[in-house]
């Protein structure tokens, strides 16, 4: 089983400042993806990056995803305070064989 | 317009069942892979399960192995989650997402690189006697 840690657990930032945020499987698979996805409170998560660099429809490129193999990056290049919230990676099979989420990393105004 | 709409929760006692729906609108719904992704109250994401395009392939996680099934019907532009023996941690929003499929030539098979691209609003299930 793979599993996906976050870190930090919680990040606090001011609007403007640039957010990293680390994704690390306990393993690298091959023919697999990572994707992340933002929520906000009472809402559904969206997608805002899929096999690990490629953008979601309508999503800024201030956005931008990285890595390989085990670890993985989300960057926020310049915060906007509607970016504050929270963020997942999904590791996902290309053959719908296995899904699994990271614990999440909040993203808070400091 | 496209979107994803859950119906189907409620309060359910503990060892009961009860089936979520799943209705589409406003794109192919018989080309996309569907999931159930749920999240507990105050914690995160926990993917549930997953069906083919065509419903010929299905995976749960292995907390609702044996216990769920999941189908879908395609002139209906429906999915469904089966949910029996209900435990008290199945409590959750439960989210039904899509995720596009593209054929790969080398491989000669659909592949699913897009992630879950579009999600519902979620439907709440209370597990309690």
């Amino acid at each position: 089983e793979i599993v996906l840690t976050q870190s930090p657990g919680t990040l606090s930032l001011s609007p403007g400042e640039r957010a990293t945020l680390s994704c690390r499987a306990s393993q690298s698979v091959s023919s697999s993806y990572l994707a992340w996805y933002q929520q906000k409170p009472g809402q559904a998560p969206r997608l805002l990056i899929f096999a690990t660099s490629s953008r979601a429809t309508g999503i800024p490129d201030r956005f931008s995803g990285s890595g390989s193999g085990t670890d993985f990056t989300l960057t926020i290049s310049r915060l906007q305070p509607e970016d504050f919230a929270v963020y997942y990676c999904q590791q996902y099979g290309n053959s719908l064989t296995w899904n699994t989420f990271g614990q999440g990393t909040k993203l808070e105004i400091k | 317009q496209v979107y994803l709409v859950e119906s189907g929760g409620g309060v359910v006692q503990p060892g009961r069942s009860l089936t979520l729906s799943c209705s589409a609108s406003g794109f192919t719904f018989s080309a996309s892979a569907m999931h159930w992704v749920r999240q507990a109250p105050g914690k995160g994401l926990e993917w549930v399960a997953v069906i083919s395009y065509d419903g010929n392939n299905k995976y749960f996680a292995d907390s609702v192995k044996g216990r769920f099934t999941i189908s879908r019907d395609n002139p209906q532009n429906t999915l469904h989650l089966h949910m029996n023996r209900l435990r008290s941690e199945d409590a959750a929003i439960y989210y039904c997402a899509r995720s596009q499929r593209r054929y790969d030539i080398l491989s000669v098979s659909y592949e699913y690189p897009y992630g879950l691209d579009l999600w519902g609003h979620g439907t709440t299930v209370t597990v309690s006697s």
